[in-house]
């Protein structure tokens, strides 16, 4: 089964509203790192985190790496019709993966204008 | 400019019928991977390779194969044993910064 586990599974927001999606692992994990499909699109590379605790920002969006290393999340504030799109978060040092990375299931996003 | 190059980007396919996905990439990368992503779904890995000449089973290889002859490709079949191939495709390659993995735009094969 599933060993990283996104939620919500589908967000709805209103543009200009502040959301946020978690990525929970029962295992610690040696890093994160989050990815963006747009409809139809590919997955991109957005941020990787690697320490306990540590948060990084770019522009609109915050990355947070939980203090115990099990879990993520991504913070948007005033949400953009660009926002729309699938995230994924992507961990490593899940044990049976090996040394490769497991996708969550993704939250998909979708903006009222 | 550097990446991934995948063809086609559209794929039709006879039930019965092998077929063949490109991926071919110009980032010097050693490891490529190949993804599968269903209809609002995830994505699962299908075959990895981290050097030349060798490659590994991901969690759904039944119905697939691969090769690895050169480093910039990595060529995948989808065989007549895979029973449900209507998909999206996606490759990936994974460079010096590990876990960062550059994605091609994909190909989206169908079943007719």
């Amino acid at each position: 089964g599933q060993q990283v586990m996104q939620i919500p599974q589908y967000q709805h927001v209103q543009e200009g509203e502040d959301f946020t999606t978690y990525c929970n692992s029962s295992t610690t994990l040696s890093n994160i790192q989050w990815y963006k499909q747009r409809p139809g699109g590919h997955p991109v590379f957005l941020i990787q985190l690697v320490k306990s605790g540590e948060v990084k920002k770019q522009k609109r969006l915050t990355f947070q790496f939980g203090e115990a290393k099990k879990n993520s999340s991504l913070h948007i504030t005033a949400t953009q019709t660009t926002d729309v799109g699938t995230y994924f978060c992507a961990a490593d040092g899940i044990k049976a993966a090996g040394n490769k990375l497991t996708f969550g299931g993704g939250t998909r996003v979708l903006v009222k204008p | 400019d550097g990446g991934i190059t995948q063809s086609p980007k559209y794929l039709f396919r006879k039930e019965g019928q092998n077929v063949t996905l490109s991926c071919e990439q110009n980032l010097n990368h050693d490891a490529m991977y190949w993804y599968r992503q269903d209809p609002g779904q995830g994505l699962r890995l299908i075959y990895y390779s981290q050097i030349v000449n060798d490659f590994q089973k991901g969690d759904i290889a039944e119905g697939y194969s691969v090769s690895r002859e050169k480093k910039e490709s990595f060529p995948l079949t989808v065989t007549s044993a895979q029973k449900n191939p209507t998909a999206f495709y996606l490759c990936a390659s994974e460079g010096d910064r590990a876990f960062v993995y550059t994605f091609g735009s994909g190909t989206r094969l169908t079943v007719v």
